[in-house]
Parts: C-alpha cells; structure tokens; sequence
C-alpha cells in the first residue's frame, strides 16, 4: 500500500507570492490533517478535513487555508506569504480520524520564503 | 488546552544500551491518546507506539514500549537496545479522543534530540 504522498517535496517563495501544497493520502483514508513545524515553534496543527469538510482548525490565520475534494486529496494553500512562513509542511491521513487511529505522515514539503 | 513537556532536549547513549525518553503531559480531557512519532533527518515522522488513557495494560511494538504512569502525567518511551538506527528526533504528542467535535490534531513536544553512539 502507497504511503502518504506529498507535493512538492521543496518550494522556494518571495515574500507576498502565494503557494499551494498537494498532499494525498493512503488509500482507504478520509481523514487529513496539516502541521507546520519550525525550528522556534515546533510542530503544529493547522487544521484537519474529513469527508471534504474542515473540521478542526488550529491557531493560524486566514492566509492558511485548505479543501479536500472527493478523493480524499488535500490541498493547502498560504497566501501573501511571509518570511516566518518557511517551514516543513507535514500532511497526516488516517482512516477515520479519530484519535483511535493513528496519523501515517508523508514526507513533507519545505517551504522556503525569500 | 492540552501541553507535552519534554524535558532532555538532547541525549547521548551507546549502541545496544536501552534509553527512556521522557515525556509529560497536561489535559484536562477524559479520554485522550498519547503518541510516539521519530523523526529522522529526512523529516518524514515515523509513527512508532500508541497509548489510550483507559488501557489498562502499557504499550509495546517491538523495541519499543510506553512507560505509562497515569496519576503522574507521564507516558516515557522505552527503547531497548538501542542500534545507530534509532538515532532521530523523538516527539510525544497527545490527542483528545472524545468525541462529538470531530478529532482534534495532535499536541506535540518540542521534542528529544537522540544520538546513539558507537
């Protein structure tokens, strides 16, 4: 079975640019969650769509913002980005999102913002 | 609102000694599931062992096994004989498993740098 699959691995931005990330999820799984970790703040949640409906939601502002369409892929997407933004960005699926089922992350995507 | 804590930023150990990786925790939730996920250089979090807070019983996959102290907060993963593989970063994090509002995301530790020396 394929494991979560992020796109793209590396991304170089300016500042003010917008940027969308890509990620798709273990066959089989309807729930995705996104997390940004830097190197000062760690690792954080920045929300979690299931069933193409957000339904957690993380303290980050509303340039952050994602969907999920019909096959269970995510996209996220950070608009009028800022330097702070540079992070890796990490998408967890699981099957029914719920805390009895564990996340399988994929490898992540590094943002880089100039 | 609910915090891990780990308090070893960084651990130096020798191969085939077994290390505990400390790990605490806050919540005011009922019914919550605490995590440890590895993270070695590529950055791909690697989910190794799972604890519910009604298991009666303390985890183990392997090499790997949760110290779970309830009454304490505290949810120590135990790696045994420790192999220059598991050198990584080691991060417990914790989710509220009720539910009624949807999963919540996962809480995560700031993390333990572990190098397993030859």
């Amino acid at each position: 079975k394929a494991g979560v699959t992020q796109t793209p691995r590396y991304l170089i931005k300016t500042r003010g640019q917008q940027v969308t990330l890509s990620c798709s999820p273990i066959s089989g799984h309807r729930s995705v969650s996104w997390y940004q970790q830097t190197p000062g703040q760690g690792l954080q949640f920045l929300f979690e769509y299931f069933s193409e409906t957000q339904r957690n939601k993380g303290n980050f502002p509303g340039r952050f913002s994602g969907r999920q369409f019909s096959n269970s892929r995510s996209e996220m997407n950070v608009s009028t980005l800022e330097l702070g933004d540079s992070a890796l960005y990490l998408c967890a699926s699981s099957q029914q999102g719920s805390g009895y089922n564990e996340q399988f992350f994929g490898p992540g995507t590094r943002l880089t913002v100039l | 609102a609910q915090k891990i804590t780990q308090t070893q930023p960084g651990m130096f150990v020798q191969e085939k000694e077994a290390v505990t990786l400390d790990c605490t925790y806050d919540t005011s939730d009922q019914s919550y599931g605490l995590f440890w996920y590895k993270q070695p250089s590529s950055g791909e979090m690697i989910f190794l062992i799972y604890q519910g807070s009604y298991d009666e019983q303390n985890a183990t996959e392997g090499r790997y096994s949760l110290n779970f102290q309830k009454a304490r907060k505290s949810a120590n993963l135990v790696i045994s004989a420790s192999q220059l593989g598991d050198s990584a970063m080691y991060f417990c994090a914790m989710r509220d498993l009720q539910s009624g509002g949807g999963a919540d995301g996962l809480t995560f530790g700031k993390g333990t740098h572990l190098i397993i020396q030859p």
